[in-house]
């Protein structure tokens, strides 16, 4: 069965510098790799996705994710961030056919200082 | 173009009692998945209907049910609540079974047992 991994639970960055935020997953074949994003009270977001192609993803709101097979990681990045993106941050991995939906980290709570 | 609607959006229930949430997809959408949100476990698979077929399901009891109607609407029911029950269960549309195509998720509805 996959699996996604989410190291950091909280991480504080200052208004304007840029921001990296981690995830591993472990799945034995090409797996499809998503970022969402949930503020308070609200449903997921679709940030960006991976199926194929070229490993360097572009999203909405200025985030780009990259996906390295060797090692296991789909980062998201983000070269400047603002405010208004303080929220929790998901990962999740989700696999030909879907048996099992798609399995989700454990989330990173993005806390923004002006 | 009207995105995920769930509703209600919050509900109140006891113990013991059953309960019912619906989802709207997308317009064209004719896959829809349901997913539980908890503190504890965090984000967990629960089923995906496509054409009116429960075509995966997660790892939770049978007291989780759902059906999915020819205008792709679906429901979800939980019977015999118990408090372990009180979540925030997300609805997500596909246009197609399974993660290639994409899924968009709505607002939620947050279920408390009491």
């Amino acid at each position: 069965a996959q699996s996604v991994t989410q190291p950091d639970i909280h991480i504080t960055v200052s208004e304007g510098a840029s921001l990296e935020l981690r995830c591993n997953y472990s799945y034995g074949a090409t797996p499809y790799l998503f970022w969402y994003v949930q503020s308070p009270g609200q449903g997921l977001q679709l940030l960006l996705k991976y199926f194929s192609g070229d490993t360097l993803v572009q999203g909405i709101k200025g985030f780009e994710a990259e996906f390295k097979r060797s090692q296991s990681s789909f980062n998201l990045r983000k070269p400047s961030v603002h405010w208004s993106d303080a929220a929790e941050y998901f990962c999740a991995v989700g696999t030909r056919g879907g048996a099992d939906g798609l399995t989700f980290g454990k989330g990173t709570h993005l806390i923004i200082q002006p | 173009k009207a995105g995920v609607t769930q509703t209600p959006r919050y509900l109140i229930k006891t113990r013991g009692q059953q309960v019912t949430l619906s989802c709207s997809p997308i317009s064209g959408h004719r896959s829809v998945s349901w997913y539980q949100q908890t503190p504890g476990q965090g984000l967990q698979f629960l089923f995906e209907y496509f054409s009116e077929t429960q075509r995966n399901k997660g790892n939770f009891p049978g007291r989780f049910s759902g059906r999915q109607f020819s205008n792709s609407r679906s429901e979800m029911n939980v019977s015999t609540l118990e408090l372990g029950d009180s979540a925030l269960y997300l609805c997500a549309s596909s246009p197609r079974q399974g993660p290639p195509y994409g899924y968009t998720f709505g607002s939620g509805t947050r279920l408390t047992v009491v």
